[in-house]
């Protein structure tokens, strides 16, 4: 099982709708998690990260699930800008390095 | 002012060929990392180092041999290149080596073996 699982896409949306992106983590010691957002031929950057209670950031709604280890991206209202691929990542235990692991990110496309 | 750079931006070259990757942050983090991002767009992280010293050393062949000669900056240097080398190496950067610390990424090495 891969440490952190994303469906690839791509995900082919109009203007205006609502898209939602799941990912699950197998290590349940892990501690931090986020979202990364990468443009075609461009370096990752961060787009938010999640926390426990979830949270918001304008247009965008990140939720945690601890118990089923699952973690999603919410966005609303989607624009053209938002085409990317999204990264789901999440950190290794303390005592395998505290590293990042990110898994191998789904792709937006949205269209007018 | 670009926060995590790399040079060069991209690099073709031989098999059996070494070449280096520098990168440098102006961001006053302490931690610096070298990723790997294969042609199935996986990202994977292959050494980390936090004030020139290195922290993680995930399992990369010997071949690679990353040097920081101060906080500031991360080379990487592969000897003996081969065709799975082909990938685009990110370098970043964040301000300690906690976990929950932000990554700020430079813009990538699209390194080509033939």
């Amino acid at each position: 099982r891969k440490e952190v699982e994303q469906d690839p896409g791509p995900f082919n949306v109009p203007e205006g709708a609502t898209v939602a992106f799941n990912c699950t983590y197998s290590n349940s010691a892990s501690q931090s998690f986020f979202w990364y957002r990468q443009d075609c031929r461009k370096e990752p950057k961060l787009l938010m990260s999640v926390y426990s209670s979830g949270n918001e950031d304008g247009r965008f709604t990140a939720q945690l699930n601890r118990a089923s280890q699952y973690i999603s991206l919410l966005i609303r209202d989607s624009k053209l800008s938002d085409s990317a691929t999204y990264l789901c990542v999440v950190n290794a235990p303390y005592n395998q390095g505290g590293k990042l692991i990110f898994g191998q990110g789904t792709e937006l496309s949205v269209k007018p | 002012d670009t926060a995590v750079s790399q040079t060069p931006k991209y690099l073709v070259t031989q098999m059996g060929n070494d070449k280096s990757i520098k990168c440098e942050q102006n961001l006053g983090h302490d931690t610096m990392y070298w990723y790997k991002q294969d042609s199935k767009k996986f990202l994977k992280i292959m050494f980390s180092y936090n004030n020139k010293e290195l922290i993680i050393n995930e399992t990369v062949p010997n071949r690679f041999s990353p040097k920081s000669p101060d906080k500031a900056h991360l080379n990487l240097h592969i000897n003996s290149l081969e065709l799975g080398d082909s990938a685009v190496y990110f370098c970043a950067s964040s301000q300690t080596s906690g976990a929950d610390n932000e990554q700020f990424f430079g813009p990538g090495t699209r390194l080509t073996v033939l």
